[in-house]
């Protein structure tokens, strides 16, 4: 299985910060990785698709970078309503796999 | 519009069997590649299984492959999980999701207990 490694675990950041999350999969995974955003109790939703595709009706403050083993999600300039927990998924190949997770808390 | 509703979760003794269910509407279900998905605290989320939208391909993670198998009824719009040999480790939200290339549409999961 492909291993992904995403850092930092919890963050602590403000209204207005940039704030960045990584994910690095143990091989190459080409651009098949997606972000979900979770909020307590609910399901997760996708943000970002194909690595840096942004999902319909997700506000453009999120974007996605990388290829092959690095990627990022990056959130421009963070709102109160963006405080979650972040998870990377590679959808390269099976068995899929998620990161373990990112807590933000603004 | 879209909507997976899942069933079936409850709290069932190690060892025993369980069948989850996920109902899907507004959408052409047979044309959709579906997942299985659980959560737990400790090990975040975790992907279980996919079955494609023919029932030809399926994949299971290693954690469960040989005690679960996923199935579908495109003629119900219904997705299953059926949980054999249950352990405390298989403790979870399930979640059903389609995959639109990505898994684009979620259910709100629903709680296994494994617990004596």
């Amino acid at each position: 299985a492909i291993q992904m490694t995403q850092s930092p675990s919890s963050l602590s950041a403000s209204v207005g910060d940039r704030v960045t999350i990584t994910c690095r999969a143990g091989q190459g995974i080409r651009t098949n990785l997606a972000w979900y955003q979770q909020k307590p109790g609910k399901a997760p939703q996708l943000l970002i698709y194909t690595a840096s595709s942004l999902h319909k009706g997700v506000p453009s403050r999120f974007s996605g970078s990388g290829s092959g083993t690095d990627f990022t999600l990056t959130i421009s300039s963070l709102q109160p309503e963006d405080s979650a927990t972040y998870y990377c998924l590679q959808d390269y190949s099976y068995p899929y796999t998620f990161g373990q997770g990112t807590k933000l808390e603004i | 519009q879209v909507q997976l509703v899942e069933s079936g979760g409850g709290v069932v003794q190690p060892g025993r069997s369980l069948r989850l269910s996920c109902a899907a509407s507004g959408f052409t279900f047979s044309a959709y590649t579906l997942h299985w998905v659980r959560q737990t605290p400790d090990k975040g989320l975790e992907w279980v299984a996919v079955i494609s939208f023919d029932e030809i391909n399926k994949y299971y993670a290693d954690s469960v492959k040989g005690r679960f198998i996923i199935s579908r009824d495109n003629s119900k719009n219904t997705l299953y999980l059926q949980m054999n040999s249950l352990r405390a480790d298989d403790t979870a939200v399930y979640f059903c999701a389609r995959d639109d290339g990505d898994f684009d549409y979620w259910g709100q999961g629903t709680l296994v207990t494994v617990s004596s």
